[in-house]
């Protein structure tokens, strides 16, 4: 079966710059997308296609996928933005969840 | 924009099976494509089964296949995902999903979820 592997947690300062990373053999070679999840709440899709943003996700939130490493970035990381993050993607005809990251603001 | 509702919390006892239901409305079957996710108490997202359009057909992850069974009634516009031998490992939350159909394309519709409690 496919892994993805990411950090169990990040932390950041408000106002700097949060990179969560998601690995998987030769994971460039596929499409990436990220959720967000929120205590208690639905996931939210927030990047889709190794780099798309649906429409009302912030444009702090931004996305990239090379080699066997697809990364999450928020710019400008606000108190909002602490919650849990997962990598997907798609592998023999599966789909592929991240073991999840959750992100603190301190 | 798609919206999803579910049915409601359930309590099984182990053996048994569940069926979960997800309504939806606001989109056509030929424009999107549903699946579900279960999320264990304090664990990640783990995705069950789900329609592939490509190949039209139903696909599984590898652990659940021959355990659930996913149909749908187009005239309510309802999806069910029934998850049977129920055993204590399975208490989660269910959701389900919607995707475009094309490739990259991500979950962009959920459910609220519902919470499947197994216990004797």
């Amino acid at each position: 079966s496919y892994d993805l592997t990411q950090p169990p947690s990040v932390s950041v300062s408000p106002g700097q710059t949060a990179t969560i990373t998601c690995s998987g053999d030769k994971l460039g070679n596929k499409y990436v997308c990220w959720y967000q999840q929120k205590p208690g709440q639905s996931p939210v899709l927030i990047i889709f296609q190794d780099n798309k943003r649906p429409s009302g996700i912030p444009e702090r939130f931004s996305g990239s996928n090379s080699g066997n490493t697809a990364t999450l970035t928020i710019s400008g990381t606000q108190a909002v933005d602490e919650a849990d993050y997962y990598c997907q993607a798609w592998d023999s005809s599966t789909w592929v969840f991240g073991g999840g990251t959750k992100l603190t603001v301190l | 924009q798609v919206q999803l509702v579910q049915s409601g919390a359930e309590v099984k006892k182990p053996g048994a099976s569940v069926k979960v239901s997800c309504k939806f409305s606001g989109y056509t079957l030929i424009e999107l494509s549903m699946h579900w996710v279960r999320q264990a108490p304090g664990k990640g997202l783990e995705w069950m089964v789900g329609f592939d359009p490509e190949d039209d057909d139903t696909i599984y992850a590898q652990k659940f296949r021959g355990r659930v069974t996913i149909t749908e009634d187009t005239s309510t516009y309802t999806s069910y995902m029934e998850l049977s031998s129920l055993r204590s490992e399975d208490t989660a939350m269910y959701f389900c999903a919607m995707r475009g159909n094309y490739k990259g394309a991500g979950f962009d519709s959920w459910g609220q979820g519902t919470l499947v409690t197994v216990s004797s």
